[in-house]
C-alpha cells in the first residue's frame, strides 16, 4: 500500500537551531517526493520536490530510497518559518498526491 | 496572475441537504484535482480531470459525490445527500502539465449540521 508517514504532530525549536522534519514513505516502485508548506492563512504551496534537488528558503530534502525516507532540513530555523508542513508522493501510475498527516513547526524566538 | 479559486470558502448545511462546491483553476491548466481533509485527519486524494475527461477517480467514497468539469474549465464538487462525515475542508488543484506542481486553491470548509 502507498502510504506517507509523518512521525512528529508537532515540533517545537528556537530561532536558529536545527531543524528536521521527518518522512517516511512506503511504495514499491518509484515515487516522486514532495514537500508541501501551509503558512498561516495561506494556501498549501509546494516547497521543493525530489527531482529538482534545490534548497528553497534553506530547505533541503533528500530522497534516502534504502530507508524509504525523505526528511526535510533547515540548519538555522527562522520565526517566519512557523508553518504547517506534509510530505507527500505521487506514485509512478498516477498524478494524485498522496499526504503525511502533516507536522506542525513552531519556531519560538 | 490569478491562482486557483473554490466557492463558496465556507458552507454550513444539514445532513440531508445537498452542496455545490466549485473550482477554477489557473488559466490554461489542463489538469484539475480535487482532495479532502476531514475530521483533522491526512488530505486524501478524490479525483483528477485532464481537461473534460476523468482522468482518475478511484478516491471518490461514495456515489454521493459527483464531480464535473463540463467544457474543461471549471470544476464542479456536488455531495447530495450530505452526510454528518463529509464535512471537512475540500481542495482543489491544477496543474499545467501532469507532471508539473500541483497549485492548490484556499479550500472550501464544510459543515454538515
Amino acid at each position: 500500500a502507498q502510504r506517507v508517514t509523518q512521525p512528529e504532530k508537532l515540533l517545537s525549536v528556537f530561532k536558529g537551531a536545527p531543524v528536521e522534519l521527518k518522512c517516511n514513505y512506503s511504495y514499491s516502485g518509484s515515487p516522486e517526493l514532495f514537500w508541501y508548506v501551509q503558512y498561516s492563512r495561506q494556501r498549501l504551496q509546494l516547497l521543493l520536490r525530489h527531482i529538482s534537488r534545490e534548497s528553497i528558503k534553506g530547505f533541503t530534502a533528500d530522497l534516502n530510497k534504502g530507508e524509504t525516507s525523505f526528511h526535510l532540513k533547515k540548519p538555522f530555523a527562522q520565526e517566519e518559518d512557523s508553518a504547517m508542513y506534509y510530505c507527500a508522493l505521487t506514485p509512478g501510475s498516477s498524478y494524485k498526491l498522496i499526504f503525511g498527516s502533516g507536522t506542525r513547526l513552531l519556531v519560538r524566538p | 496572475e490569478a491562482g486557483v479559486t473554490q466557492f463558496p470558502s465556507h458552507s454550513v448545511i444539514e445532513k440531508g441537504q445537498t452542496v455545490t462546491l466549485r473550482c477554477d483553476p489557473i488559466s490554461g491548466h489542463d489538469n484539475l484535482y480535487w482532495y479532502r481533509r476531514v475530521m483533522g485527519k491526512e488530505i486524501k486524494f478524490l479525483l483528477h480531470f485532464v481537461k473534460e475527461s476523468k482522468q482518475d477517480e478511484s478516491g471518490m467514497p461514495n456515489n454521493r459525490f459527483l464531480a464535473e468539469r463540463t467544457g474543461g474549465t471549471y470544476s464542479t464538487l456536488k455531495v447530495q445527500p450530505a452526510e454528518l462525515e463529509d464535512s471537512g475542508v475540500y481542495f482543489c488543484a491544477s496543474s499545467q502539465g501532469l507532471k508539473e506542481t500541483q497549485y492548490f486553491g484556499p479550500g472550501t470548509r464544510l459543515l454538515v449540521l
